[in-house]
Formats: C-alpha cells, sequence, structure tokens
C-alpha cells in the first residue's frame, strides 16, 4: 500500500460528459502528479501540484484541468469527454517538489467513455 | 520531445536465473533517473532514484548503475524469482530549466520469471 489513494477506481461514461478525479496523497508529501497511461502507451505525465501551486505541466489537454486543495488533495477535472479519453489515469505523490525524489502511485482510476 | 528508450521489451527467464535490462536516455542536461516496478493489477512501485554518474544502487537482489556521460542505465536482478515478475519502468528528468520537471517514462521492460 503506497498510502496514495485515489477513487473512483472505475468510471464509465459517455462522450461529451465530464468526470472528476479525485487523489488524496501520503500523508506528508506535498507533491501531486497526475498521469495517464493509454491503451498501448506508456505513462505520461500531465500535471504537477506541490503545495497547492501548479509547478509542472506536461501534455495536459486544455479540456482538462486540476487543482490541489488546502488539505492538500487534488483533482483532475476532465470535460467534454471523447473516447480517446478512455484510460488509466494515475496520481503520484511525494514529499518534495524536487525530481530527485521517488514517486508514490495510486492505484488508479480506469476511465472507459463510451 | 525526450526519448526514453527500455530493453529489451520483455523477457522470460528461468527461476534462479540473473538477468538485466537497460534504459536509455538523452546524456545531455541530465537531472536523475528513477526505476519503478510495476505488478499486473497494482500500482507502480518506486525502486531506486539515481542522479550522479556512476551511481549504483542495491535493494536486495536487485541493482542498478547509471551512466549519464552515455546515456544509459542498467538494472540487474540477481537470482531471479517468481515474484520477481513485473513490467519495470525507467523515467528520465531532464533537459532545459522549462521541461526539468516531469518525469518522461520509458516504456518498461516486462519480466516473466517461470518456476
Amino acid at each position: 500500500d503506497s498510502g496514495v489513494t485515489q477513487t473512483p477506481k472505475h468510471l464509465i461514461t459517455a462522450t461529451g460528459q465530464r468526470v472528476t478525479l479525485r487523489c488524496s496523497p501520503r500523508s506528508g508529501d506535498l507533491s501531486v502528479y497526475w498521469y495517464q497511461q493509454s491503451l498501448d502507451q506508456g505513462l505520461q505525465f500531465l500535471i504537477q501540484y506541490y503545495n497547492g501551486e501548479e509547478r509542472a505541466k506536461g501534455n495536459i489537454l486544455e479540456r482538462f484541468s486540476a487543482q490541489q486543495f488546502p488539505d492538500l488533495h487534488s483533482e483532475l477535472n476532465l470535460s467534454s469527454l471523447e473516447l480517446g479519453d478512455s484510460a488509466l489515469y494515475f496520481c503520484a505523490s511525494s514529499v518534495g517538489q524536487g525530481e530527485e525524489q521517488p514517486q508514490h502511485f495510486g492505484d488508479g482510476t480506469r476511465l472507459s467513455i463510451l | 520531445i525526450l526519448n526514453v528508450e527500455q530493453s529489451p521489451q520483455s523477457l522470460h527467464v528461468q527461476e534462479g536465473d540473473s538477468t538485466n535490462f537497460t534504459c536509455s536516455f538523452p546524456s545531455s542536461n541530465f537531472y536523475a533517473l528513477h526505476w519503478y516496478r510495476w505488478e499486473t493489477a497494482k500500482s507502480p512501485e518506486a525502486l531506486f532514484v539515481m542522479t550522479l554518474n556512476g551511481d549504483e544502487k542495491k535493494k536486495g537482489r536487485i541493482s542498478a548503475t547509471l551512466n549519464t556521460k552515455e546515456g544509459y542505465s542498467y538494472l540487474y536482478i540477481k537470482g531471479s524469482q517468481p515474484e520477481d515478475s513485473a513490467t519495470y519502468l525507467c523515467a528520465f528528468t531532464g533537459g532545459t530549466s522549462g521541461s526539468a520537471r516531469q518525469l518522461t517514462f520509458g516504456s518498461g521492460t516486462q519480466l516473466t520469471v517461470l518456476p
């Protein structure tokens, strides 16, 4: 158990809809990262928050947004969903903001768009 | 776009065999190299983070080396056991200051250890 909690585990919805994925980091971790793993692709970095502030942005679509709240949990919002958004979305956390620290991954949310 | 290559893509070994696989990454503007172990139906688990050229890290039967000048890292497993079966991912961070803040993952090496 990594200590990172993601909800829900599975989500099935239709094209055009909007969903919110939630992540609670490991106790004491200030950074939260979001990753997407689509079929036949590796983990793709989406965005990082550190102590409530956006720190780094990867290949995140404009239809996607995220935030980190004062209690350090984070939410990833996906809107105007398309079939291609079906993927496994992982949240990870680390103590600080540096990339020299290991990241601890949640179990992921599997999003299926019908 | 940073290219992180892992080889081989998959590997089958017999229990007790030692094995190793490779992660190649850009040799310029290196910052850190991560190794993760990802078992089926679980989440990736951090094995090592390496930052210095020549670094060598060990965790039980698993060890890793780093060569930042030529842009590669090796992961070794000594005396493989069936419970070592997993996908091993490496992730690189580096580049210019704007891109130094994210991990770029390889596609992984899928290891199967046969009893």
